[in-house]
């Protein structure tokens, strides 16, 4: 069975600095994989999606994530951030055949200046 | 284009009770999904449609909940008796495809008392 591990719960950063933030999945097939962000009592928005091809792959909003197969790793970078995006950021992942989405326990990025 | 409507947006009520939430999908969405999310947890899929028949509703509990799709637009989730651990925010999702990007709704958000 698939199952996706955010490593860390909260992650506080000043405004400007880089960020990672940690995902780790399992499954024994083929995955795609993504990057979700929710801000406060809104619903979640795509940043991002892993399925196929360069595993750089680039997001909205300057993100960008890194695809490590051997490391089943697909971990969210940004090197700069705002203010704007304090916000919980939840890592997915499915299978080719089309099931639902897995989803990590999310990430509560916070930005202070 | 208009996203995923859902209907009501916050909900209150008493345990036993029974509730129905709403969700209208983007034009032209095949595939519809609802998740469940708890309060510091990541979404959970509860049921998934293909048009207007059932893909996976493996962890709906079937006891208590259930949903449809009439006509392979509009879906209802229905809880029928609520229970305090209901209490959570509903999210309707849909994608063009199974294998899609799926975009999420605002979500309701029950509580029950």
């Amino acid at each position: 069975a698939q199952s996706v591990t955010q490593l860390d719960s909260q992650v506080p950063v000043f405004e400007e600095a880089p960020v990672e933030l940690r995902c780790n999945y399992s499954s024994s097939v083929s995955v795609y994989l993504f990057w979700y962000v929710q801000y406060p009592n809104q619903g979640l928005q795509l940043l991002l999606k892993y399925l196929s091809g360069s595993t750089l792959v680039k997001g909205i909003n300057g993100f960008e994530a890194e695809f490590n197969k051997s490391q089943t790793s697909f971990h969210l970078r940004k090197p700069s951030v705002h203010i704007s995006d304090t916000a919980e950021y939840f890592c997915a992942v499915s299978d080719p055949a089309g099931t639902a989405l897995i989803f990590g326990k999310g990430t509560t990025l916070s930005v202070s200046s | 284009e208009a996203g995923v409507a859902q209907s009501p947006r916050y909900k209150i009520i008493e345990k036993r009770q029974s509730v129905a939430f709403w969700c209208n999908p983007i034009s032209g969405h095949a595939t519809l999904y609802w998740y469940q999310q708890i309060l510091g947890q990541g979404p959970k899929l509860l049921i998934q449609f293909q048009n207007n028949g059932v893909v996976d509703d493996s962890q709906l509990p079937k006891d208590r909940f259930s949903a449809e799709r009439l006509k392979g637009v509009d879906s209802t989730l229905k809880i029928q008796p609520a229970k305090l651990e209901d209490s959570a925010v509903y999210l309707c999702a849909s994608s063009f495809e199974a294998v899609g990007e799926q975009f999420f709704g605002p979500g309701t958000r029950l509580t029950v008392l």
